[in-house]
């Protein structure tokens, strides 16, 4: 079976810009999370999607958005990028039993 | 609001060691906990998942442990190898859940 994927794996972006990630989830899967990893503020929840709707957000401005289509692969867009959202971005898809399985991750430099 | 704490935040020991490594968390209303390791630059890897009704979970040279009540759950690796280095990161998910709390996480290097 395979992992989760996400695309692209490196993105460069100038402030200002926006952004959108891509994450597929485990084939059955129907639970994506997206996570934003700091070396200062380590891991942090961004959202939740289960059958194409949020189940949670957490503690990001308005300029950080999801979605989740029919086929349970996900979005997430960060508008008018900041220096500070540089970050390895990380999707994660749940299955039934509760476990998550993580992606390799998108790398977002923002200069 | 949920906290996980690691300790230690690193730890070097020789190959054939065996190690523990700690959780803590705030609030023991948990769904589930579960421990991962992540390569440099990579993402993470799910190692073991203990539900709130267990108290441990093997896999291979690892076992966790869980005691909801007061907090606590620990990694024991047996006879370490380099292979297993990385960092090892502890998460719990809890009711109204802002998805995974993560700790920072224990740096662990393995020597040869």
């Amino acid at each position: 079976k395979a992992g989760v994927t996400q695309t692209p794996r490196y993105l460069i972006k100038t402030r200002g810009q926006q952004v959108t990630l891509s994450c597929s989830p485990i084939s059955g899967h129907r639970s994506v999370s997206w996570y934003q990893q700091t070396p200062g503020q380590g891991l942090q929840f961004l959202f939740e999607y289960f059958s194409e709707t949020q189940r949670n957000k957490g503690n990001f401005p308005g300029r950080f958005s999801g979605r989740q289509f029919s086929n349970s692969r996900s979005e997430m867009n960060v508008s008018t990028l900041e220096l500070g959202d540089s970050a390895l971005y990380l999707c994660a898809s749940g299955d039934p039993g509760g476990e998550q399985y993580f992606g390799p991750g998108t790398r977002l430099t923002v200069t | 609001k949920q906290e996980v704490t690691q300790i230690p935040a690193a730890l070097s020991v020789p190959e054939g060691e065996n190690l523990v490594l700690n959780c803590s968390f705030t609030d023991s209303a948990i769904y589930n906990l579960q421990w991962f390791r992540q390569d440099p630059g990579k993402g993470l890897t799910s190692l073991l998942l203990i539900q709130s009704s267990q108290r441990e979970q093997t896999s291979g040279r690892l076992n966790a442990s869980l005691d909801k009540s007061s907090g606590r759950s620990t990694l024991y690796i047996a006879a370490s190898q380099p292979g297993d280095s990385a960092t090892y990161l502890c998460a719990v998910r809890g009711p109204g859940a802002d998805g995974l709390t993560f700790g920072k996480g224990t740096h662990l290097i393995i020597q040869p």
